[in-house]
């Protein structure tokens, strides 16, 4: 079983602040997710990062992954009470299903 | 803009009792994987399969069957449920594991 850990597992902060979830592992991953989840839904597909370094920018959701493909970033500008919920990575290793991380909850207290 | 779609959303059963979940897509997906999603164990893997009339076990297959009689189908079966497999059932679809998957809404089942 391979095994992606998200740090910090709980964030509270207050509107306005910013924050960085992140996603690590030991496995190399050809691609790398992000999804969001609300209470009572199914998660929802945020990004997919597949080459190493890449950065990519989603409003103010900024998305990283690692040179090396084990490990990626998910950083919040300014974060808004609409971006509470639970965001979980996602990785790739070119089989036929994903490995999920056990999420990082977040809260955005107004 | 229906997407995935699980039904029920909501089902108590009694230990021993059976039940099939239903899960739907109409975005012709190859893929469609069923998980499981607990406090703190994260999402895991139960079946998938990757075509119509196939199948294969994930992570945690134990006390489960499915079936993808229909591409746009993919049913999971409880024969003798235990408190053990109360849990959020998941599905999801996609066009392979690298594409993202799109999720239903999920289906909140509780073993008395």
């Amino acid at each position: 079983t391979q095994l992606l850990e998200q740090s910090p597992q709980f964030l509270s902060i207050q509107e306005g602040e910013n924050l960085t979830v992140y996603c690590n592992s030991s496995s190399v991953f050809s691609s790398l997710q992000w999804y969001r989840q609300e209470p009572g839904e199914g998660p929802v597909l945020l990004v997919t990062v597949v080459t190493g370094g890449e950065v990519k920018k989603l409003k103010r959701l900024t998305f990283q992954f690692g040179d090396a493909r084990k490990d990626s970033s998910l950083h919040i500008t300014a974060a808004q009470p609409g971006d509470t919920g639970l965001y979980l990575c996602a990785g790739d290793e070119g089989a036929n299903n994903l490995f999920f991380g056990t999420g990082t909850r977040l809260t955005v207290i107004p | 803009n229906a997407g995935v779609t699980q039904t029920p959303k909501f089902r108590v059963l009694k230990t021993g009792q059976s039940m099939t979940l239903l899960c739907a897509q109409d975005m012709n997906h190859e893929y469609m994987y069923w998980y499981r999603q607990d406090p703190g164990m994260g999402l895991r893997l139960i079946h998938y399969s990757v075509g119509e009339g196939t199948t294969a076990k994930g992570e945690v297959p134990d006390g489960y069957n499915v079936s993808r009689l229909k591409k746009q189908n993919f049913l999971l079966g409880l024969e003798s449920a235990a408190p053990s497999q109360t849990s959020v059932y998941f599905c999801a679809s996609s066009w392979g594991a690298g594409r993202g998957y799109t999720f239903g809404s999920g289906t909140r089942l509780t073993v008395v």
